[in-house]
């Protein structure tokens, strides 16, 4: 089956504890991305990949890192969380990043930080 | 003011009614999409388009390039179709961003 998936899917933990969400699909697309969404402002992108070893920072970068060794995996690094990281997070793909494509959306992780 | 604005950002309706989401945005677009929300978290694409009307199901959406608007539309609605709509454009200035507006919560009652 065709899908985006992300671990773990709820996440509480404390502040300054280095996390990482993982984000892997299966369906040979080029490009990925990560979001965050928060009551009152949305879905903000955080990063984005526009294919293995290609990445910039999106619209909330700060207190992110993401690396893209292999096209399949997205992975989103909190080196030290804060509070204001508490959020639903996304990942998404599609197939190719010169072109418009649907995006797919993995199911969600929620992170609380403490 | 943001690049996509919903109305309404909240919207309750019979089963039955036909249900109008509008999205208008400021900047050049390549495409729009509009995507769903239930209430677990998940979310779905519903249609991709960057010109005149797409139809799946009960589900029909238009854009008008000329006026930056875009219409989501819902014929007789039904409970299972309470979600967030939420609608994104993706730039033409070659950037794959998408900038999303804040979503319209549809509850749908029997």
């Amino acid at each position: 089956e065709a899908q985006v998936t992300q671990n773990p899917r709820y996440l509480i933990t404390v502040t300054g504890k280095k996390l990482t969400v993982t984000c892997s699909q299966n369906m040979n697309h080029e490009y990925m991305s990560w979001y965050r969404q928060d009551p009152g402002l949305g879905l903000r992108q955080i990063y984005y990949s526009m294919n293995v070893e290609v990445t910039d920072k999106g619209d909330v970068p700060e207190g992110y890192k993401v690396s893209r060794k292999e096209k399949r995996n997205f992975p989103l690094i909190l080196e030290s969380p804060s509070p204001n990281q508490t959020s639903l997070y996304f990942c998404a793909s599609s197939l190719k990043s010169t072109r418009v494509h649907e995006q797919y959306f993995g199911p969600g992780t929620r992170l609380t930080v403490t | 003011k943001n690049e996509v604005e919903q109305s309404p950002q909240n919207l309750t309706a019979q089963e039955g009614e036909f249900i109008t989401i509008n999205c208008s945005y400021s900047v050049g677009i390549s495409a729009l999409h509009w995507l769903q929300q239930h209430p677990g978290g998940g979310i779905v694409s519903l249609f991709m388009l960057s010109s005149g009307k797409k139809k799946h199901g009960r589900l029909i959406a238009t854009i008008n390039i000329q006026e930056k608007h875009s219409s989501l539309h819902i014929t007789a609605s039904h409970p299972r179709d309470s979600a967030v709509y939420i609608c994104a454009v993706r730039s033409s200035q070659g950037a794959q961003k998408l900038v999303f507006g804040q979503g319209t919560r549809l509850t749908i009652n029997p």
